[in-house]
């Protein structure tokens, strides 16, 4: 089972500024990372597939980068709405694992 | 549009059987992968099964000897069942759909239900 390893565990930022959160897995996945957005109290929602493609309808500040081991999701300008839990999952190999998360937080 | 809603009992009793059913409105169960997924304190998120509407499915290696995923094409529905739970299968259950390259033009899970909370206790 590939393990994924995100960092920081929380992330304390202000409205406008740069969100950067990292991923690594234990052994290449390839381009097979997806990265989802969790709100409190709501379920994932999908952001980015194959490393770097936007899902339908995620705004142009959210873009991912990386491939084999290391990803990275990038925020440009967090508006108030993205303050919250951000997961990677691994497409690669089966079962295709999700890391333990990333929370961004008002600073 | 798609949209999944999950039901089923919120407390279960330790050695028995947590069923879940996952009803599909909007569309049909016709096509795609379906899903099940859980997320609790101690473990994440966890993906448990994905049943392809042919009836092929594929479970957690974890949970592969106490679980099973079927479909009701009639009904647009697909369950999901977990044999002898105990306490560590606690968790918010969520039914989702899952998009490959092949039948759809993204690749991830892009449909989720709302989640269902299932305690497991006496």
């Amino acid at each position: 089972e590939i393990v994924l390893t995100q960092s920081p565990a929380t992330l304390s930022l202000s409205p406008g500024e740069r969100a950067t959160l990292s991923c690594r897995a234990n052994q290449s996945v390839s381009n097979y990372l997806a990265w989802y957005q969790q709100r409190p109290g709501q379920a994932p929602r999908l952001l980015i597939f194959d490393a770097s493609n936007r899902a339908t309808g995620v705004a142009a500040r959210f873009s991912g980068s990386g491939s084999g081991t290391d990803f990275t999701l990038t925020i440009n300008s967090l508006e108030p709405e993205d303050f919250a839990v951000y997961y990677c999952q691994q497409r690669s190999s089966w079962p295709g694992t999700f890391g333990q998360g990333t929370k961004v937080e008002i600073k | 549009q798609v949209q999944l809603q999950e039901s089923g009992p919120g407390l279960v009793k330790p050695s028995e059987t947590l069923s879940l059913t996952c009803t599909v409105s909007g569309g049909s169960v016709n096509s795609h992968y379906w899903s099940w997924i859980r997320q609790s304190p101690g473990k994440g998120l966890e993906w448990i099964g994905y049943i392809f509407y042919t009836g092929a499915t594929n479970y957690h290696p974890s949970l592969k000897s106490r679980v099973s995923i079927s479909v009701d094409r009639s009904k647009s529905q697909f369950s999901l069942r977990l044999r002898s739970v105990t306490a560590a299968d606690t968790a918010i259950y969520y039914c989702a759909r899952e998009c490959r390259h092949g039948t759809c033009l993204l690749d991830g899970f892009d449909i989720w239900g709302q989640g269902t909370m299932v305690i497991v206790s006496s």
